[in-house]
């Protein structure tokens, strides 16, 4: 009776290297919401998918960030050239297909990033 | 936009103290409203939730109570414990272009000291 899976827990990047963050939603969910929060901030929405597709990414920086989602294996949310605002912890969160707005999304443990 | 603006912290209480961490918000037509909480090194786990105008979200002893005509969701609880310690987030569920989407407020930071 997993919950959402994310990993790595930490992880270490020098600028200019690329970051990628894995999740696993719960079982029998199947879209995946990410969310970024910045130290002593709110978390702030980046990027909604469903299996193979980008719903919405509004929230996503528009350059060196991407996102997946494959119809097998984990999302993946991509950091290309990572800068030291890129600092932060990433939280992924799931839903279940059929879920309505009232729904509580179930967010993982997150993946604090730091760039050096 | 949606927005939610919650009570600056951090809040220091003791333990046993009444607690109340003020939330106000501002949506389009009927969001449902969430509280969350963060303890150290964790993700956010649900606290509390309210789905219309007057419900009452309840849990752990603590409590909030949708108010439409203040627009507000403040929490509160009778007698916090140590335990309680965290950092608190309110939260406002919209559907846009058919994502559930959460708009979070800032948090609250607190600390309860025996």
């Amino acid at each position: 009776n997993a919950g959402v899976m994310q990993n790595p827990r930490h992880l270490v990047r020098r600028r200019g290297q690329e970051a990628r963050l894995r999740c696993s939603p719960m079982k029998g969910h199947s879209h995946v919401y990410w969310y970024r929060q910045l130290p002593e901030e709110g978390l702030k929405f980046m990027v909604y998918l469903q299996k193979e597709n980008i719903i919405d990414e509004s929230g996503m920086p528009k350059e060196r960030f991407s996102a997946e989602f494959p119809k097998e294996g984990p999302s993946i949310l991509r950091i290309q050239q990572v800068v030291r605002g890129d600092s932060a912890a990433y939280f992924c969160a799931s839903s279940p297909r059929d879920s309505s707005y009232n729904s509580p999304l179930h967010f993982g443990n997150g993946t604090r990033l730091t760039v050096t | 936009g949606n927005s939610v603006t919650q009570m600056e912290g951090p809040v220091t209480l003791s333990e046993e103290a009444f607690l109340t961490i003020n939330c106000t918000y501002t949506a389009t037509g009927y969001p449902s409203l969430f509280w969350y909480v963060q303890y150290p090194g964790e993700g956010l786990q649900l606290l509390l939730k309210a789905t219309k105008a007057d419900d009452k979200g309840s849990n752990k002893g603590f409590e909030a109570t949708y108010r439409k005509e203040t627009t507000s969701f403040h929490l509160e609880k009778g007698s916090v414990q140590v335990s309680d310690s965290a950092v608190y987030f309110c939260a406002l569920s919209s559907i846009i272009q058919g994502a559930q989407k959460l708009v979070f407020g800032q948090g609250t930071r607190l600390t309860i000291n025996p």
